[in-house]
């Protein structure tokens, strides 16, 4: 069984730049949430995904979008990065099905914007 | 959502039992308590959940009173390796996925 991947670990973005982050869940899951961790802070819950559709988002702005592919995996947009974004962006995985509150988190991109 | 409160840092020995208490005063009733522990550029891992009464895993075990509006984490026999932050959550049955995650414990592990 893998676990949850993402991809890239490390990535260096200039303000007003455009950034794609991916995720692989891991096998069997079939919903993807995605959180924003800044240096210090909690994760913060930006959106999750089920059946390729966006199933509830947190505060976060529209350029803050993402997408679910038929085989589970994800990727989150963020465009017109701003220096704010810098953060450690979190997938994680579970299944509906198991309807439990695990979830199964990757290790993160670390995005740093200058 | 109701919100969650513990304490910001814990310090103990190894071999020593750490209890974190976490209060929710406004938990709902379809709501459950998830704690996750968190280690340094990695991604929470989920510890234990329960939602009344006492649960135990190999990891840790929570203790929850009849009136739910605490709970306390038990790390039992405390290594270094424990040295982390733990997080408590209030998790509704209907937004398993959306966690609201709060500042979070620091516990560090001495020898």
């Amino acid at each position: 069984e893998t676990g949850v991947t993402q991809s890239p670990t490390h990535l260096i973005k200039t303000r007003g730049q455009q950034v794609t982050l991916r995720c692989s869940s891991q096998s069997g899951h079939n919903t993807v949430s995605w959180y924003q961790q800044a240096l210090g802070q909690g994760p913060q819950f930006i959106f999750q995904y089920y059946r390729e559709e966006e199933n509830g988002r947190g505060n976060f702005p529209p350029r803050f979008s993402g997408l679910q592919f038929p085989n589970y995996s994800s990727e989150l947009n963020v465009n017109a990065l701003e220096l704010d974004d810098s953060a450690l962006y979190l997938c994680a995985s579970s299944s509906v099905r198991e309807n439990t509150g695990e979830l199964f988190f990757g290790e993160g991109s670390r995005l740093t914007v200058l | 959502l109701a919100k969650t409160t513990q304490p910001i840092s814990m310090d103990s020995y190894e071999g020593q039992e750490v209890n974190i208490t976490c209060s929710h005063n406004n938990i709902a009733t379809n709501d459950y308590i998830t704690w996750y522990q968190q280690f340094p550029s990695q991604g929470p891992r989920f510890i234990i959940q329960g939602y009344k009464t006492k649960v135990t895993n190999e990891v840790a075990s929570l203790f929850i009173p009849a009136d739910r509006k605490s709970s306390t984490l038990s790390l039992p026999r405390v290594s270094l390796s424990d040295t982390a932050v733990y997080y408590c959550l209030v998790v509704p049955t209907d937004s398993w996925g959306k966690l609201q995650f709060g500042a979070g414990t620091q516990v560090v592990v001495t020898p």
